[in-house]
């Protein structure tokens, strides 16, 4: 079935480090893929988006960039804030369809 | 717009007891889910609604009740709570050509 690896956390940066959190997916035809961010106490909220092969998504100074041939959608920032400190969830959801496929998070602490 | 809105925010219960949690929306979109989180388990979809008086199951429906009365809101019913059901659990809308969820801040329910 379709379903959505990312990698384990905590990661923990320094303030202006730089930031990867690997995603990859597996599903059948073409489908859109997300990053949702959950800030402390709160709900998920999307953070960019890409609907196509070679798309990229950005917002807040994030990007990913959808990679067809190596089924990945890499969440990466050049330069992190203690304010980016949250938990990131890459997602998929196909075209037509209601449901959207959520990996298991990944938790980013950002030290001062 | 207030968006959407989950009540309560936490809540204790006892094994065997019951208990609604509440979810509206006012952004009359169509469809609405209702997750879990569970730690290093991601969101698991509850039960999902698109539209008004249809509701079907997700992944994990077992111990949960739905009901889709009107647009604006998506009530999620324990019939006789356990302690594997303590989660936070959060409430999302979307338009049905839309891509993108929106969610509700979550409620943390314990059961003893």
């Amino acid at each position: 079935g379709d379903s959505v690896t990312q990698m384990e956390g905590p990661v923990t940066l320094s303030e202006e480090a730089c930031l990867t959190i690997n995603c990859t997916y597996t599903a059948t035809g073409y489908p859109s893929l997300f990053w949702y961010v959950q800030y402390p106490g709160e709900g998920l909220q999307l953070l960019l988006k890409a609907t196509k092969a070679d798309d990229k998504g950005s917002n807040k100074g994030f990007e990913a960039t959808y990679r067809k041939e190596t089924t990945s959608f890499h969440l990466e920032k050049g330069s992190v804030q203690v304010s980016d400190s949250a938990v990131y969830f890459c997602a998929l959801k196909k075209a037509g369809g209601f449901k959207t496929i959520f990996g298991a998070g990944t938790r980013l602490f950002v030290k001062a | 717009n207030a968006g959407v809105t989950q009540t309560p925010k936490f809540q204790v219960l006892k094994t065997g007891q019951s208990m609604t949690l509440q979810c509206a929306q006012d952004m009359n979109h169509e469809y609405m889910s209702w997750y879990r989180q569970d730690p290093g388990m991601g969101l698991r979809l509850i039960h999902y609604s698109v539209g008004a008086g249809i509701t079907d199951q997700g992944e994990v429906p077992n111990g949960y009740n739905v009901s889709r009365s009107t647009t604006e809101d998506f009530p999620l019913r324990l019939l006789s709570a356990a302690p594997s059901q303590t989660s936070v659990y959060f409430c999302a809308s979307s338009y049905p050509s839309g891509e993108e969820q929106y969610f509700g801040p979550g409620t943390r329910l314990t059961v003893t």
